[in-house]
């Protein structure tokens, strides 16, 4: 049974570009989180996702960031138009239960850099 | 709300000796906590969890934690470290009365093992 799949791992973009990070959860797994990880700090929750539904954005920055998690294919974490200051390491987790589940399956991560 | 303290940010000892990583937690409810393993480029491993069972938790990789409610402490500890302990160390606590925010992690615990 694959893990969390997170794609690209490493993701290299110009300010003012468009980043898309990409997450595949576990089989099974119908819930979806997003983390970022700035450098010396924790993980901090930005988004939960069910299939087409956005539970939860309270994390997210109001401007430049939306996530969607589609019917078929990966959960997408999109920020547009990258400022240096988005440069960190974005996780997603995945569950199979709601987010009180204890057992949030992480990927390993997308390492952002905007040069 | 919730939050954790993570009361090293670098640990170092030597191998064959004691390893101890401290941790804080407040939290408005019952909380679940849990020890994450970040190795380089992997995706975050849960070590173990405290779910209201027993107070003293046993993990994998020989690491366990006590839960003491009336020092808000999930400290970290391991008997005898070993060379592949070296990595990044998460404690996370979950508000099981709700939210749908996910976890909360602290800022993370270097560990270091000297040979």
């Amino acid at each position: 049974n694959a893990g969390v799949m997170q794609n690209p791992r490493h993701l290299v973009r110009r300010r003012g570009q468009e980043a898309r990070l990409r997450c595949s959860p576990m089989k099974g797994h119908s819930h979806v989180y997003w983390y970022r990880q700035l450098p010396e700090e924790g993980l901090k929750f930005m988004v939960y996702l069910q299939k087409e539904n956005i539970i939860d954005e309270s994390g997210m920055p109001k401007e430049r960031f939306s996530a969607e998690f589609p019917k078929e294919g990966p959960s997408i974490l999109r920020i547009q138009q990258v400022v240096r200051g988005d440069s960190a390491a974005y996780f997603c987790a995945s569950s199979r239960v709601g987010p009180n589940s204890y057992e949030q399956y992480f990927g390993p991560g997308t390492r952002l850099t905007v040069t | 709300a919730q939050s954790v303290t993570q009361l090293d940010s670098h640990v170092s000892v030597s191998e064959g000796t004691p390893v101890l990583l401290r941790c804080n937690y407040s939290s408005s409810y019952s909380p679940s906590l849990f020890w994450y393993v970040q190795h380089p480029n992997k995706g975050l491993q849960l070590l173990l969890k405290y779910t209201s069972a027993a107070t003293l938790v046993k993990g994998i990789n020989g690491f366990e934690a006590e839960f003491k409610k009336s020092e808000t402490s999930f400290h970290l500890t391991k008997p005898s470290a070993h060379m592949s302990d070296a990595a990044e160390y998460f404690c996370v606590v979950s508000d099981v009365r709700g939210g749908a925010d996910g976890l909360t992690f602290g800022k993370g615990t270097h560990l270091i093992i000297q040979p």
